[in-house]
């Protein structure tokens, strides 16, 4: 079966720095998404990203889809207190047809300090 | 404007209760889904809808059921709560084919006491 690994678990940055999440599959990858989750609250959907090499912003966060399409990193620029939170990734799984059935890394936990 | 909305935030009840947790969409999307999230094990998949009264289990179905007499709704029944089903229990809805996004509702937090 498919999985998928996010890395790393957990990241403690100071305010205005750049870093990056990634999220590897062990299989070809037809569709990734990304998600923020703010505690206890439900996902937000942030990106989502189909194509070998396809890259996508949304303000201050990039997200990038490698060519062999198995792995996915998400870069935010310049964080902030308000990018804290829970990002997950998730991924069509490779026998879900069209039902769009995702399975979903473990999430990495970003914390922002001031 | 997307929404997708589930009818508790927060809910708590009793060991053995009949609990009913729902979810409404207004995106006409085909496909609904709950999942479940727990600290350390992520989100797992208990069942799905690609239609209307159409269902199929996904990873973690034992101890609960389904409904799904209109497109847009979308119900989670535990027949009898347990306390291993105390969770954060998550709605979330996609339209037909890989091209479309999927989108979550606020999500239900439920202890069961």
């Amino acid at each position: 079966s498919q999985e998928l690994e996010q890395s790393p678990q957990s990241l403690i940055v100071q305010e205005g720095k750049n870093l990056t999440i990634n999220c590897t599959s062990s299989k070809t990858l037809y569709g990734l998404y990304w998600y923020k989750q703010k505690y206890g609250e439900g996902l937000i959907f942030l990106m989502m990203l189909q194509k070998g090499g396809e890259e996508k912003s949304h303000e201050k966060i990039t997200a990038k889809l490698d060519e062999k399409k198995q792995q996915s990193s998400l870069h935010i620029t310049a964080s902030q207190p308000s990018h804290a939170g829970i990002y997950l990734c998730g991924a069509i799984g490779s026998g879900s047809g069209n039902t769009g059935k995702l399975i979903f890394g473990q999430g990495t936990t970003l914390q922002v300090k001031p | 404007d997307v929404k997708v909305t589930q009818s508790s935030r927060y809910l708590v009840k009793r060991t053995g209760e009949k609990v009913f947790l729902e979810c409404v969409q207004d995106m006409d999307h085909e496909n609904m889904f709950w999942y479940r999230q727990d600290p350390g094990l992520g989100l797992r998949l208990i069942y799905f809808s690609y239609d209307v009264k159409m269902k199929e289990k996904g990873d973690i179905p034992e101890g609960y059921s389904v409904s799904r007499e209109k497109k847009e709704r979308f119900s989670l029944i535990l027949e009898s709560a347990s306390t291993n089903q105390t969770s954060m229990y998550l709605c979330a809805t996609r339209g037909w084919g890989r091209t479309y996004e999927q989108y979550f509702g606020p999500g239900t937090r439920l202890t069961v006491t």
